[in-house]
């Protein structure tokens, strides 16, 4: 089982939509990355969370200590949003483990 | 733009042989992290290096060394590769262990 896991894997969406990705890990961390990588490969950093919730424009990213939880909701969704997400943890070592990323497909 | 370069683009190079990656970090950034993307793996962390100090070591490989130079830009040394080196490889830098800035990536082919 991975240390870190994301769902779904794959997401088709109308524009519009409100988007939803998860991010479940099984580690100790001091801080969780959202990115952003687009089909051309490069990648942004959109996140980095230790507690509650941060708000960056239609992003919005939260985390749940207690649980071992993250969240990156994107609210009306755009063709351009269409890319790969990847949550990151940071471990106690400071390691850095990456999910699998999630594919994001928006549908004009 | 991230502030952040990767030399070079692209490189092709065969089995056995030894190649530099580099990366010039964002102006103000003591961290540098090194990445390999490949089809298979994802993203998978290599090394960090703060200030010239490595601070963390992840899934990398003996046959690969990095170090971070005292004008803190980076070099990731992969020696005797393999085919399953082929990946893109990236640098990200940091102020310390805040937001990373990635670079573009080295893609590295090996025949």
């Amino acid at each position: 089982k991975n240390e870190v896991e994301q769902s779904p894997q794959n997401l088709t969406a109308q524009e519009g939509e409100f988007i939803t990705i998860n991010c479940s890990y099984s580690v100790g961390i001091s801080a969780l990355h959202w990115l952003q990588q687009h089909p051309g490969g490069g990648i942004v950093s959109l996140f980095m969370l230790s507690s509650g919730k941060k708000k960056h424009g239609r992003l919005i990213a939260t985390i749940n200590i207690q649980e071992k939880h993250s969240s990156l909701h994107i609210t009306a969704s755009h063709p351009r949003d269409s890319a790969v997400y990847i949550c990151a943890v940071r471990d106690r070592d400071d390691k850095i483990i990456f999910g699998k990323g999630t594919r994001l497909h928006i549908l004009p | 733009d991230s502030g952040v370069t990767q030399t070079p683009k692209h490189l092709i190079t065969a089995t056995g042989q030894r190649v530099t990656l580099r990366c010039s970090p964002r102006s103000g950034d003591l961290s540098v992290y090194w990445y390999q993307q490949s089809l298979d793996q994802g993203l998978q962390f290599l090394i960090q290096y703060y200030n010239g100090e490595e601070r963390a070591k992840g899934n990398i490989l003996e046959r690969f060394s990095a170090q971070q130079f005292p004008d803190l830009h980076s070099e990731l040394n992969l020696s005797s590769l393999e085919l399953g080196d082929s990946a893109l490889y990236f640098c990200a830098s940091s102020v310390a262990q805040s937001t990373q800035y990635f670079g573009p990536g080295t893609r590295l082919l090996v025949l």
